[in-house]
């Protein structure tokens, strides 16, 4: 059974610095890797979707990597803002049956 | 495209009555998927739909829950009776396998739920 676990769960860290987010998943047979964003009280936007046979993907500030052998993804966020303080959640659909499974996230605060 | 359409944004009821959540994928997708979201559990996957079959249900908790997807344009999840432990906001989703690899997954603004 596929397991997608992110850590840590909660991170606060000052505006300006550059922040690593982690993603692992037990079952390496996956179509793709694809990080969310989620307000609060809000649906989930689509940052970044890695496909299985590609390395990373960069959108702006934003850059996330893939390593399918070791079950592992990361979510790097340069220059951090407020406005990025969000929970970021990555999910991975699944090779054999197309389900779509999500870690817990990670509550990301950026301080002023 | 207006991306995924969930409606109601939130539905407050009580116990023993029947909900209905109602879902419009985004046109052209084939994959459609219904999440649940607690602070508890995360999202949950509940069930999914290829070409508006449904595929895999066994995340769906209970007998009470059902789902339905008569058209590629149109789902329903019905929670029949409701419990005050299916609050939640749940979410629906769409994707296209767009060989040989899916799309993006988009999401709904989801429904917040609330039985009282």
């Amino acid at each position: 059974k596929q397991e997608v676990t992110q850590i840590p769960a909660a991170l606060s860290v000052p505006e300006g610095e550059n922040l690593v987010l982690n993603c692992s998943f037990t079952d390496s047979a996956i179509y793709n890797l694809q990080w969310f964003r989620q307000d609060p009280g809000k649906g989930l936007t689509s940052l970044l979707l890695i496909q299985s046979s590609q390395r990373e993907q960069t959108s702006g500030r934003l850059n996330a990597s893939l390593d399918k052998s070791s079950g592992r993804s990361t979510l790097y966020i340069a220059a951090s803002q407020p406005g990025d303080s969000a929970t970021y959640l990555c999910a991975v659909m699944l090779f054999r049956d197309d389900k779509i499974i999500f870690g817990k996230g990670t509550r990301l605060h950026i301080l002023p | 495209d207006a991306g995924v359409i969930q409606s109601p944004r939130h539905e407050v009821t009580e116990m023993g009555q029947e909900v209905t959540l109602r879902c419009k994928p985004i046109s052209g997708h084939d994959y459609l998927f219904w999440y649940r979201q607690t602070m508890m559990r995360g999202l949950e996957l509940l069930i999914y739909f290829n070409n508006n079959v449904p595929i895999d249900d066994s995340g769906m908790p209970e007998d009470r829950f059902s789902a339905k997807m008569p058209n590629a344009s149109f789902s329903t999840l019905k929670i029949q009776p409701s419990e005050p432990r299916d609050s939640a906001v749940y979410f629906c989703a769409s994707s296209h396998l767009l060989l040989p690899w899916p799309t993006e997954a988009f999401f709904g603004q989801g429904t917040r739920l609330t039985v009282v």
